[in-house]
């Protein structure tokens, strides 16, 4: 047990629609990360949030927002679905050590766009 | 261009024996650092080891070790004694970005399975 947890494990939704993923962060950890897994695509990063603030964007579609919450959590917002959407989504969270910053993840939410 | 290369799609191993996975990077920052997945089949992406681009000796935990070469920009997971609990897929990634800002950009996975 990594301490990220993600709700919903799953999703199964319809085209057009909006969703919400939600992710509570380790204990203590600032930063949050958002990432995407899917066949074609593999892992990537969409999104970085570090004490509320936005740190760093990857290639996050503009139908796709976050916020980080000032009790750390964070939501993933993704809307007007499409059938590529289909994913599943990972949060994962770290601090600095003076070392590094290994990111440790959730299990991730499921994404079904039917 | 990809910045992290697994050319082994698959591997399968004997277990009890040990098998390295294959990872090579692109980066022209000097500093950076380096971090292998693994993700069995439930779906989880669990941290496995951490190398950063300073380090001077080779990272370890457990059966888990990493062979860094940075001359040729490699940094290959070595497994010893591989367990069936070791099947899964794992993942090479590389952390970019300054300080504060920053990401993991991930390899394409190599697909281990242990055979009894």
């Amino acid at each position: 047990d990594s301490g990220v947890t993600q709700t919903p494990k799953h999703l199964i939704t319809a085209t057009g629609q909006r969703v919400t993923l939600r992710c509570s962060p380790r204990s203590g950890d600032l930063s949050v990360y958002w990432y995407q897994q899917s066949l074609d695509q593999g892992l990537q990063f969409l999104i970085q949030y570090y004490n509320g603030e936005e740190r760093a964007k990857g290639n996050i579609l503009e139908r796709f927002s976050a916020q980080q919450f000032p009790d750390l959590h964070s939501e993933l917002n993704l809307s007007s679905l499409e059938l590529g959407d289909s994913a599943l989504y990972f949060c994962a969270s770290s601090a600095w050590t003076g070392v590094t910053d290994t990111q440790y993840f959730g299990p991730g939410t499921r994404l079904t766009v039917l | 261009a990809q910045k992290i290369t697994q050319t082994q799609p698959g591997m399968f191993v004997q277990e009890k024996e040990a098998v390295t996975l294959d990872c090579t990077y692109d980066t022209s920052d000097p500093s950076y650092g380096l971090f292998w997945y693994k993700q069995p089949s439930s779906g989880e992406m669990i941290f496995l080891i951490y190398q950063g681009s300073y380090d001077q000796q080779n990272a370890t935990e457990g059966r888990y070790s990493l062979n860094f070469q940075k001359a040729r920009k490699s940094a290959n997971l070595v497994i010893s004694a591989s367990q069936l609990g070791d099947s899964a897929m794992y993942f090479c990634a590389m952390r970019e970005g300054p300080q504060g800002a920053q990401k993991l950009v991930f390899g394409q996975g190599t697909r281990l399975t242990i055979n009894p």
